[in-house]
């Protein structure tokens, strides 16, 4: 079974520029979520998919960041404009059902660089 | 205040020796407990869930008090393959909330 994929690896881009993140989930997974690493915190929630539905967005730091999970398989996430504290890891995972203690699976990550 | 609060570390202890995390949460609502391990620059794996009558995973021993709303890990005979960062994980609302992490390097 494939994990978690998440595309690009690395990203740099200046501060002003958009910048867009994809996850894949585990096939058959309903439950994608979003997570940030800023450098020296811990790792954060952004927000939470069942299926294409937003669950939980309460973690998404401002407006300029914009999650989708068209047609409930992939998702995107993007950042526009990017500004210099958006710089971290990032990073997707999922879950088959949603249940307390079930598992979540992480992908690689995706790190962010705004110069 | 954090959700989760760990000891940042670094713990550089010799192979063989045991080893042993601490975390608090904050909030007592928590519903699920765990610690993750991170390798340097991959994504957070899960080591293993924690259940109030503890739990034991061959090297690998884990408590939770709800009480004092605090988690531990235990590791006996460290080997070098355990380097990482363990992270102590929690959750409420379905979503997980980390501690920064717990940095260990097993020496030779």
């Amino acid at each position: 079974e494939a994990g978690v994929t998440q595309f690009p690896s690395h990203s740099v881009i200046e501060k002003g520029q958009t910048v867009t993140l994809r996850c894949d989930p585990i096939s058959g997974h309903d439950n994608l979520y979003w997570y940030r690493r800023v450098m020296g915190k811990e790792i954060k929630f952004l927000l939470h998919f069942v299926k294409e539905s937003k669950q939980d967005e309460s973690g998404m730091p401002n407006n300029r960041f914009l999650a989708e999970r068209t047609g409930g398989t992939y998702s995107t996430l993007k950042v526009q404009p990017a500004e210099l504290e958006d710089s971290g890891v990032y990073f997707c995972a999922s879950s088959r059902y949603l249940a307390y203690g079930n598992e979540q699976f992480f992908g690689p990550g995706t790190r962010l660089t705004v110069l | 205040r954090k959700e989760v609060e760990q000891d940042p570390g670094p713990f550089n202890v010799p192979e063989g020796a045991t080893v042993a995390f601490n975390c608090t949460y904050s909030n007592s609502a928590s519903q699920s407990f765990f610690w993750y391990r991170q390798d340097c620059r991959k994504e957070p794996k899960l080591l293993m869930s924690v259940y109030s009558s503890g739990n034991e995973d061959g090297r690998f021993t884990a408590q939770l008090n709800r009480a004092s709303q605090y988690i531990s890990l235990l590791i006996r005979d460290s080997k070098l393959s355990d380097s990482a960062t363990y992270l102590c994980v929690v959750t409420h609302a379905n979503n997980l909330f980390f501690g920064t992490g717990t940095r260990l390097t097993v020496i030779p």
